[in-house]
Order: C-alpha cells, then structure tokens, then sequence
C-alpha cells in the first residue's frame, strides 16, 4: 500500500515562499490511477483543498489559491512538490499530502501523510 | 465551484447513541460523495465513499446513505473511539474537490 511523507521548512517568514514536498513509497506517483494533491487544515478549523496534479504534469487549483501555488511532480524521485507564495499568517496551518484513487467507484482520498505544521511567522 | 454544507457543526453525544450528521452540496453530485472521520493530531480517514459503501476495516456501525444533494452519516451505537469530527468531501468535480466543514462529535 502507498504511504506518503511530507518533508519541508516549519517555519517560514511573511512574503516568502512556502516549499513542500511529499514522498511516496510502496508504489509509483507515475500511476495513471490516481491524482496526488495537497491539502491543507488552519489550528483549529476544517480542510481545505489546495491543488492536485496527475502524472503527467497536468495541474488543478483551489480557485482561491490559484495565483499563488504551484504543484510540480519529479517522477524520477518519485515526489510531487508545492510552493506557496508571498504566504501570510493566514497560511499557517497542517499541511497534508494525499492520493486520490481513480481506480474506485467514486473517486476518494486514499492515502494521506502524518501532515506538517508550517507556522507562518517573522 | 461545489460548496458543501454540514449540519450540525457540533453535537454532544453519550456511548450509544445513534447519531445523524448531515451534508448538503449546493448542486446535485449524484452519488460522488466520501466521509472521514478525523481525530486529533491525526490525518483524516476515510470512513464511507460513493455516499453509502463502507471502506474496509471501517465498523458496520457507520453507514451513509443519500444521493443528489443530501446526504447523511449514521453512528448506529456511538462507541468511545468515535468521538472526532467527521467530514463530507464531494468528489463530482474531481480532481477540484471540497469539503464540508466539519462536524464535531464529543461527549455529554
């Protein structure tokens, strides 16, 4: 089964870049049979969906974050990667990687990271 | 963009209890609707996908049922370990999902 790690900076000042990535082991992010997305939950509030992006390179974005984020895939290290930009306290928050499987019936999340907390601050 | 609503946000509840929790979507998404139930410090677990199939290793005591754009999770006998917030995730627009916002079950 899949297991996914997230990996990157707990700390990041306001303005710059948040820079994450999450590493997937027990099978291959170049799988046809799922997205892999990022999502990310505030202290004490609920979940927030922020993009997701398909092996092939293709991407989709919450509407709402979309000017800021980008998701990219390394295939050969068999990573996916998001970086938020020009972040803000309102950032602050767990950050969670996950599949979503496309094999099931009704497309679902699957597999999900331990999650990171990435604080927001100078 | 598919906004989803849960009802109630929180509700106090004793072992064994049935409890109901309901979820709306703000277009018909057919049967493309999970729960997960998440505790905390933890990752979000998937309880229920495609509105009513039980994943594996879930308890029979949690069951959902609807279609279109209502939807419900049922705790037949609340037990101890279930006291956490449970969330419905529309899964129509995939991979453009969203969730509710919670709903957060503890204790009387």
């Amino acid at each position: 089964q899949l297991q996914l790690q997230e990996s990157g900076p707990g700390l990041v000042k306001p303005s710059e870049t948040l820079s994450l990535t999450c590493t997937v082991s027990g099978g291959s992010i170049s799988s046809s049979s799922y997205y892999w997305g990022w999502i990310r939950q505030p202290p004490g509030k609920g979940l927030e969906w922020i993009g997701s992006i398909y092996y092939s390179g293709s991407t989709y974005y919450n509407p709402s974050l979309k000017s800021r984020v980008t998701i990219s895939v390394d295939t050969s290290k068999n990573q996916f990667s998001l970086k938020l930009s020009s972040v803000t306290a309102a950032d602050t928050a767990v950050y969670y990687c996950a599949s979503t499987s496309l094999v099931a019936t009704i497309p679902h999340f699957d597999y999900w990271g331990q999650g990171t907390l990435v604080t927001v601050s100078s | 963009d598919i906004q989803m609503t849960q009802s109630p946000s929180s509700l106090s509840a004793s072992v064994g209890d049935r409890v109901t929790i309901t979820c709306r979507a703000s277009q018909s998404i057919s049967s493309y609707l999970n729960w997960y139930q998440q505790k905390p410090g933890k990752a979000p677990k998937l309880l229920i996908y495609a509105a009513s199939s039980l994943q594996s290793g879930v308890p029979s005591r949690f069951s959902g049922s609807g279609s279109g754009t209502d939807f419900t999770l049922t705790i037949s006998s609340l037990q101890p370990e279930d006291f956490a917030t449970y969330y419905c995730q529309q899964s129509y627009s995939t991979p453009r999902i969203t969730f509710g916002p919670g709903t957060k079950v503890d204790i009387k």
